[in-house]
């Protein structure tokens, strides 16, 4: 079945240093999204990849869909303490058994020391 | 707006045991899906519902199962309860969008932490 991987698994920062997270899938995907959970909370959606090579600025958030819609990533330029806490992508397949099916890759924790 | 809503937020439950586990969707969602999401894991595609139906399913057994209200709150129930079923239930609500209604967004409830003893 369908399968994202995301890395690294942890990563640990300096405050003001910058963070990069990479997600793969093993199959093509209609779309691409990204979650952010704090500690002891929920997924909270960040935001919605649709289009090849699609690239999306929040602020000090990058995030880029690849050429071939299998891969993505998440960069953040100058982490702030509140930046702490586990981002998930999360990929759909329209072509997938499953419908409505999100893949959630393993997440990447970030911590941020000031 | 409300978000969603899920109950209760701890429960503790013995091997071969039931469970239900409640979720209110967001205001305007019609569409809920669960996820279970265990210690350091990503959230893993219980099933989702739709028009009271079941329109999607994972790679979770048959014990595992739902209901979705006219209101489009939503039940999951768990039978047998095994030690592997301790997680973090989470249960999201979704709105068909304009360009396909598969490109949904979720909004997450707080969870329902399970634990099985």
């Amino acid at each position: 079945g369908q399968q994202v991987m995301q890395i690294p698994q942890y990563q640990h920062v300096q405050e003001g240093e910058d963070f990069t997270t990479y997600c793969n899938s093993s199959t093509t995907l209609s779309n691409i999204q990204w979650y952010k959970q704090r500690p002891g909370g929920h997924p909270v959606f960040l935001i919605q990849l649709v289009k090849s090579g699609e690239v999306k600025k929040q602020k000090r958030l990058t995030f880029q869909f690849g050429e071939a819609k299998k891969n993505s990533s998440l960069h953040i330029t100058a982490t702030q303490t509140t930046d702490v806490g586990t981002y998930f992508c999360a990929g759909y397949n329209a072509g997938g058994t499953s419908y409505g099916k999100l893949t959630f890759g393993q997440g990447t924790i970030l911590t941020v020391h000031p | 707006e409300t978000g969603v809503t899920q109950s209760p937020t701890h429960l503790i439950k013995t091997r071969g045991q039931q469970v239900t586990l409640r979720c209110s969707s967001q205001s305007g969602h019609n569409t809920v899906s669960w996820y279970q999401q265990a210690l350091g894991q990503g959230p893993q595609f219980i099933f989702q519902y739709y028009r009271e139906e079941e329109n999607g399913r994972g790679n979770f057994p048959p014990r595992f199962s739902g209901l979705q209200f006219p209101n489009y709150s939503s039940e999951l129930n768990v039978n047998a309860l095994e030690l592997d079923d301790s997680a973090l239930y989470l249960c999201a609500s979704s709105s068909p969008q304009s360009g396909g209604f598969r490109a949904n967004v979720l909004t997450f409830g707080a969870g329902s932490r399970l634990t099985v003893l």
